[in-house]
C-alpha cells in the first residue's frame, strides 16, 4: 500500500518563501508530483521529481530524496494568487495511478 | 488545445437515482482516470481506463458503480442507486501514452463533476 502524509494548514506573507512538506511509503516508487488546487477548481502539475535532487522551474522548485521517502515544494516571492491548495502524489511501478496526500493549505495574506 | 472536459459541472440526486459523469480526455490522450474527493479529504484513485479497456479498477467500490471509455466518445463514471456518501467531487483526468515519450506521465485533470445527493 501507499501512505502519503503531508502538513495540513499554513499562513505565509505575500513575497515570503514557504516550503511544503511530503513524506511517503511504498513500494516500487516511480516518480512524485506536486500539483496546485485552487478551491472549487482541478488540480493543476506543477512539478516531477524521479531522482533524487531539485528541480528548479520559475517560483517553484521541489526537491527529492528517495532513501528518506520525502519530497518538498519551494515556492519563492509568494504572490496572493499562490492561496491554494498543494498535493503531493506518488506513482509506482506497475501501474499509472497517482496516490494523493491530503494536500496542504496555503494563505499568503499581505 | 482544448483540456480535460467534464459535464456536468454540477449534479443533484435524490438517494436510489442514478449519476453519469461524462469525461473527454485531452486530445491526444489514451489514457484516462477517474478520482474522487470528499470533503476536507485527498483524491482518491477509482479506475484506470484505456480505449474500451479497464486497466485498473482497484479502487472502485464493488457495488453500485461503473465506468467504460468506449471506442466512441466520453468516458463515463456511472453511479447506480446513489446514496448520501456518495456526495463527492469526482476528477477526471488524462495522460499520454508514455512510450510516445511525451512527458513524464503527468496527469491532467478535468474541472470536476459536483455531485450532491439530497
Amino acid at each position: 500500500g501507499q501512505n502519503i502524509d503531508q502538513p495540513t494548514e499554513m499562513t505565509a506573507t505575500e513575497g515570503a518563501i514557504v516550503q511544503i512538506n511530503c513524506t511517503y511509503q511504498t513500494s516500487g516508487f516511480n516518480g512524485l508530483f506536486w500539483y496546485q488546487q485552487h478551491a472549487g477548481e482541478a488540480p493543476t502539475f506543477l512539478s516531477y521529481n524521479v531522482l533524487d535532487g531539485l528541480e528548479e522551474k520559475g517560483r517553484f522548485s521541489s526537491f527529492l530524496s528517495r532513501s528518506k521517502g520525502y519530497s518538498y515544494l519551494l515556492l519563492k516571492e509568494l504572490q496572493m494568487k499562490d492561496s491554494a491548495s498543494y498535493l503531493c502524489a506518488v506513482r509506482s511501478y506497475g501501474n499509472n495511478r497517482l496516490a494523493f496526500g491530503k494536500g496542504n493549505q496555503v494563505v499568503v495574506i499581505p | 488545445n482544448a483540456g480535460v472536459m467534464q459535464n456536468p459541472r454540477h449534479l443533484v440526486r435524490r438517494r436510489g437515482q442514478e449519476a453519469r459523469l461524462r469525461c473527454s480526455p485531452m486530445k491526444g490522450h489514451s489514457h484516462v482516470y477517474w478520482y474522487r474527493q470528499l470533503p476536507e479529504e485527498g483524491l482518491k484513485f477509482m479506475v484506470y481506463l484505456q480505449k474500451e479497456n479497464i486497466i485498473d479498477e482497484s479502487g472502485m467500490p464493488k457495488e453500485r458503480f461503473s465506468a467504460e471509455f468506449p471506442k466512441e466518445g466520453p468516458s463515463i463514471l456511472r453511479i447506480q442507486q446513489v446514496v448520501r456518501g456518495d456526495s463527492a467531487a469526482y476528477f477526471c483526468a488524462s495522460s499520454p501514452d508514455q512510450t510516445s515519450g511525451r512527458g513524464q506521465g503527468e496527469q491532467f485533470f478535468g474541472p470536476g463533476t459536483r455531485l450532491t445527493v439530497l
